[in-house]
């Protein structure tokens, strides 16, 4: 699976829009990008996921470059609920042998 | 609907003491895998399970066995606990009818070797 490179931390506030960057350069054609949180060392949970074009649901939306070689996860207003590690994971299609592979994410903190 | 269950969500074992980590989902997932987290690192996968039957290794498998005798359980057996098994581990299940993979977690079982 491709690598990703996500910044280790960012603070945002309240109501304001957070705007999560991962970068995978090397992500080949049939891989998606998934991204996934975990909330004060809960069992990580599904946010969204996308192939080439951006993708929107409750939780956030995704938007996918052109080249797909980096993405940005954002959730539309912040609570303080949001506050989490978000992990930017890139893996072939669904196949239980390529298990998602975890990086460091990018710990957010949301600020009153 | 209870999802995905680990128990039990915290043990002390003592260095060469045998235990079994218990997981069960109640959404007829094909796919079931077992991670581990150390302290302020990602999830590592130690075994997965593409079916009752049917498990293979992962990234860090020494020291730890499955089986999978039906679609409901996962149980991942400590052969002989070492301090450096002390970690948290999650479990995990996904849909086998998708193209994407939508894992979803236990909450995690908290395990301290000394």
């Amino acid at each position: 699976d491709a690598k990703t490179t996500q910044p280790p931390s960012m603070d945002c506030a309240e109501g304001r829009a957070a705007n999560l960057p991962c970068n995978h350069s090397t992500i080949s054609g049939n891989e998606y990008v998934y991204w996934y949180r975990q909330i004060h060392s809960q069992g990580p949970q599904y946010i969204i996921h996308g192939l080439k074009n951006n993708e929107t649901n409750e939780m956030a939306s995704l938007i996918i470059t052109e080249d797909r070689k980096s993405s940005t996860l954002i959730l539309p207003h912040a609570t303080l609920r949001d506050t989490a590690v978000y992990y930017c994971i890139v893996s072939l299609n669904n196949n239980a042998g390529n298990m998602l592979t975890f990086g460091g994410g990018t710990r957010l903190m949301v600020k009153p | 609907n209870a999802g995905v269950t680990q128990t039990p969500k915290f043990q002390v074992l003592k260095t060469g003491q045998s235990m079994t980590l218990q997981c069960a989902q109640d959404m007829n997932h094909e796919y079931m895998s077992w991670y581990r987290q150390d302290p302020g690192m990602g999830l590592r996968l130690i075994h997965y399970s593409v079916g009752a039957g049917i498990t293979d290794q992962g990234e860090v498998p020494n020291g730890y066995n499955v089986s999978r005798s039906t679609t409901e359980d996962f149980p991942l057996r400590l052969l002989s606990a070492a301090p450096s098994q002390t970690s948290v581990y999650f479990c995990a299940s996904s849909y086998s009818n998708r193209r994407y993979t939508e894992a979803f977690f236990g909450q995690g079982t908290r395990l301290t070797v000394v």
